[in-house]
Order: structure tokens, then C-alpha cells, then sequence
């Protein structure tokens, strides 16, 4: 089936560095990725969807500057925290939709996520 | 804006019995629902996806009914295992293309 890598699955930094987190579809290409942000016990909420060759759409309330998404490639989108501060601490998750002919949608698949913490 | 709704939160059984997990949603207009599990520290798990035009949908011992008019799916597992603890998450798709998710039903299976 399809599957989504993310890398990496946890990482530490100090407040003020920058933090680069990546997605990858493996077997499928994919135009569009879809970056999640995930508090302990609360709902996905989307961040931003990733456009192969085109500047990703930002949801509202999330800063572009701060959250910079660059899709290069139909099989890889990365996410660079900037200048990460502690509240920026939380789990990240990708996913992307795996063509699928003949169906009107397909199921969305999704990386294991990466645990930032930011000292 | 689409809200959902996940009942109970958490939930604990023992092994063996059903489970019937609750999801409902406040904007009835939905393209289709998805059914995700989630373990620890991990991403999501597609399980199953259901069409806005479809009632229900099964794959093994999980079987997923939406009633979209009234905003409402349930997800059951049949004869439960230890290995079904997780997080399940349900998620509908908007007619903005985005997922709205809901917090999660956390389940404990106990041997």
C-alpha cells in the first residue's frame, strides 16, 4: 500500500535554531502534501498544504515566515521550523493522498510524524 | 466552520467484547469520512473511508456506518483484541478539501 515517510521521528534543538523536518512518498508521486501540527490529546490541525512547484497555501493564524514549506519534487515536501521557540514544541505530521483511478477520492496516508522539542 | 465530535473520549474493555466508537460532525455537507488509528507517538493508520454517498463500509473485524443527514458515524470492532488499543480518529473531508478531525477515541483493551 501507499506509504508516507517522515524524518525525522524526533528531534531536540535550542530555542533560536532552525529545525528542517522531511516527507516522503515513497511509492507514489504526489502533487499535494498536507503538514498537521498535533497538541497531546487534541485534534490534527492543518497547518498548510504543500504544492509541488508552487508556494504552499497557509491556514489561517499560521505564520509562513515562521513555518517555510518547499515541495521540490512530486515525492518530497519539507517543513522548516525557523528560529523554533518553546511553544513551537509538538508533534508534526504529514500526509499525502495516493492517486487511486476510478475512485472519486482515496483514502489519505500519513508519516509517523516528528516529535520536536525546543529547549 | 465543520466541528467533530468524538464519544466517549476514552474508553476500557476487556478483551473479547465489542467496541462502538462514536463520531459526529455539525455541517452534514461532507464529501466523505475516514476512520484512522493512531498509537502512541506514531502517525496515523488509515482504516477505513467512506464516501458521502456510501452507508457503510468493512474491512475484517471493523465495519464503519455514516449517516450523513444526521452527522453521524459509529466505527465497530468486532471481538476485540489487545492489539486494537490505540487512538482511533475520525476525520471528515470539507467542501474547502480540508479534514476536520476529531480528538480521538482512546481505547484500552485489557487482557
Amino acid at each position: 500500500g501507499a506509504v508516507v515517510s517522515q524524518h525525522p521521528s524526533w528531534v531536540i534543538c535550542k530555542s533560536g535554531t532552525s529545525v528542517k523536518i522531511e516527507c516522503r512518498s515513497l511509492d507514489f508521486q504526489a502533487t499535494t502534501m498536507f503538514w498537521y501540527r498535533q497538541f497531546p490529546k487534541q485534534s490534527l490541525m492543518l497547518m498548510a498544504t504543500s504544492n509541488e512547484g508552487s508556494k504552499a497555501t497557509y491556514e489561517q493564524g499560521v505564520e509562513k515566515d515562521k513555518f517555510l514549506i518547499n515541495h521540490a519534487s512530486l515525492t518530497l515536501s519539507t517543513l522548516t521550523v525557523t528560529s523554533a521557540h518553546p511553544e513551537d514544541s509538538s508533534f508534526y505530521i504529514c500526509s499525502a493522498r495516493a492517486p487511486n483511478p476510478g475512485l472519486s477520492d482515496s483514502p489519505l496516508h500519513f508519516g509517523n510524524g516528528t516529535r520536536l522539542t525546543v529547549t | 466552520k465543520q466541528e467533530v465530535t468524538q464519544i466517549p473520549a476514552a474508553l476500557s474493555v476487556p478483551e473479547g467484547e465489542n467496541l462502538v466508537l462514536n463520531c459526529s460532525f455539525t455541517d452534514s455537507a461532507i464529501y466523505n469520512l475516514q476512520w484512522f488509528r493512531q498509537d502512541p507517538g506514531k502517525g496515523l493508520t488509515s482504516l477505513l473511508l467512506i464516501q458521502s454517498s456510501q452507508r457503510e463500509q468493512t474491512s475484517g473485524r471493523l465495519n464503519a456506518s455514516l449517516d450523513k443527514s444526521s452527522g453521524r458515524s459509529t466505527l465497530y470492532i468486532a471481538a476485540s483484541q489487545p492489539g486494537d488499543s490505540a487512538t482511533y480518529l475520525c476525520a471528515v473531508k470539507c467542501g474547502n478539501n480540508r479534514l476536520a478531525f476529531g480528538k480521538g477515541n482512546q481505547v484500552v483493551v485489557i487482557p
